[in-house]
């Protein structure tokens, strides 16, 4: 089993629909867990980052939270072009400076 | 604030030769931590540095190592190069290592070893 797991995809979702993107982690230690976004070409770029349980909105990202379930989760509300790209799941053991990455999910935005 | 600067951006090699690359992390910031990306492993953690101490260190080799300067500057070396080290490398920067610390990576260099 992979430390930190996502669906490759491609995802597709029509331009103003909400992109739903999951990633599950095997470490119950886990302490801070990262939403990435890279495009073709560049390096990550951090779009949300949370430590507990529940829900972070920040504009239209939603990161979702549940340790119980080892389930961390990106929405996407009102979906556009741009935001295809892949994005990065990425979680933190502890208080060390390691993140540990899946190996991301690629998002279509179809306008 | 700069951003996390990286240089140089690209480098092309042959194998058998070193590499240095260096990192200058946000203003401020004292942790620095390096990643390999490929398209096959995908985005693999290298070492970390915090404070001039390395306190991390990945499943890498020993070809591959790093230091922390005093101004929290980091550079990373890769000795006796392989085809396989052809990489985009990154440097990532954060104020320190606890939970609550997010994590900026730079534009990355990308080295191609022919």
């Amino acid at each position: 089993q992979k430390e930190v797991e996502q669906n490759s995809g491609p995802l597709s979702v029509p331009e103003g629909a909400i992109a739903s993107l999951n990633c599950t982690y095997s470490d119950r230690g886990s302490q801070s867990f990262f939403w990435y976004r890279q495009y073709s070409g560049k390096s990550p770029e951090l779009i949300m980052f949370i430590y507990s349980n529940g829900d972070k909105e920040d504009g239209r990202f939603t990161a979702q939270l549940n340790k119980a379930s080892q389930y961390v989760s990106l929405l996407i509300r009102d979906s556009q072009p741009s935001d295809s790209a892949t994005y990065l799941c990425a979680v933190k053991p502890g208080n060390t400076g390691k993140l540990i990455f899946g190996q991301g999910t690629t998002l279509q935005v179809k306008p | 604030k700069a951003g996390v600067t990286q240089t140089p951006r690209y480098l092309i090699k042959t194998r058998g030769q070193q590499v240095t690359l260096s990192c200058s992390p946000i203003s401020g910031h004292r942790s620095v931590s390096w990643y390999q990306q490929t398209p096959g492993q995908g985005l693999q953690f290298l070492f970390e540095y915090f404070s001039e101490t390395q306190r991390n260190k990945g499943n890498f080799p020993g070809r591959f190592s790093g230091r922390q300067f005093s101004n929290s500057r980091s550079e990373m070396n890769v000795s006796t190069l392989e085809l396989g080290d052809s990489a985009l490398y990154l440097c990532a920067s954060s104020p320190g290592t606890s939970a609550g610390n997010e994590q900026f990576f730079g534009p990355g260099t990308r080295l191609t070893v022919l």
